[in-house]
């Protein structure tokens, strides 16, 4: 089994539109959670972090369920600049807890 | 403030060749990452170092491969006796001591070729 698993894709939506990614990882002693964006092959961006309570940024809003070890990005009134992938990451247990590790991306197409 | 830099952007070589990839880290960061991705594959680590020290290796392959992070200077990864499969896109990241819950930034990659 993979360590973080993503669709991968791609989802194909029109502008506007509110879309959900969805991520589980395999080791419960994961200890962060984040969300990157990577464009066209060019360096994975930080996205936003993930919490257990939830947090949004803008139309961004990632929730995070510890116990089902499950990870989702939500992105609503999608725009054609959101066109890219997004890399679901999770951090910590091995490595002194620093190594952070990837999942293959979902990716995302928005159009008019 | 200069993030993290990666040179060269793009390298050729020819099979057998060496590649030497740098890496500067973020001012202030004294730990590195190095992840690879191949085409139409996701990231994956390879090694994450500190100040003289490889912390985990665990995603170099065992033979050819090898990464520093001099008390002075850039990180440099090692790909000796280049071939075919070493083709892909390498990424650097740096991160400040300890703060398990910071996501880290990545330098723009260096793209190897190998011919």
């Amino acid at each position: 089994r993979k360590e973080v698993e993503q669709d991968p894709g791609p989802f194909n939506v029109p502008e506007g539109a509110t879309v959900a990614f969805n991520c589980t990882y395999s080791n419960s002693a994961s200890q962060s959670f984040f969300w990157y964006r990577q464009d066209c092959r060019k360096e994975p961006k930080l996205l936003m972090s993930v919490y257990s309570s939830g947090n949004e940024d803008g139309r961004f809003t990632a929730q995070l369920n510890r116990a089902s070890q499950y990870i989702s990005l939500l992105i609503r009134d999608s725009k054609l600049s959101d066109s890219a992938t997004y890399l679901c990451v999770v951090k910590g247990v091995t490595g002194g807890g620093n190594k952070l590790t990837f999942g293959t991306g979902t990716q995302l197409k928005v159009e008019l | 403030n200069a993030g993290v830099m990666q040179n060269p952007r793009h390298l050729v070589r020819r099979r057998g060749q060496e590649a030497r990839l740098r890496c500067s880290p973020v001012k202030g960061h004294s730990h590195v990452y190095w992840y690879r991705q191949l085409p139409e594959e996701g990231l994956k680590f390879m090694v994450y170092l500190q100040k003289e020290n490889i912390i985990d290796e665990s995603g170099m392959p065992k033979e050819r491969f090898s990464a520093e992070f001099p008390k002075e200077g850039p990180s440099i990864l090692r790909i000796q006796q280049v071939v075919r499969g070493d083709s892909a896109a390498y990424f650097c990241a740096s991160s400040p001591p300890g703060g398990l819950g910071y996501g880290y930034t990545f330098g723009s990659g260096t793209r190897l070729t190998v011919v």
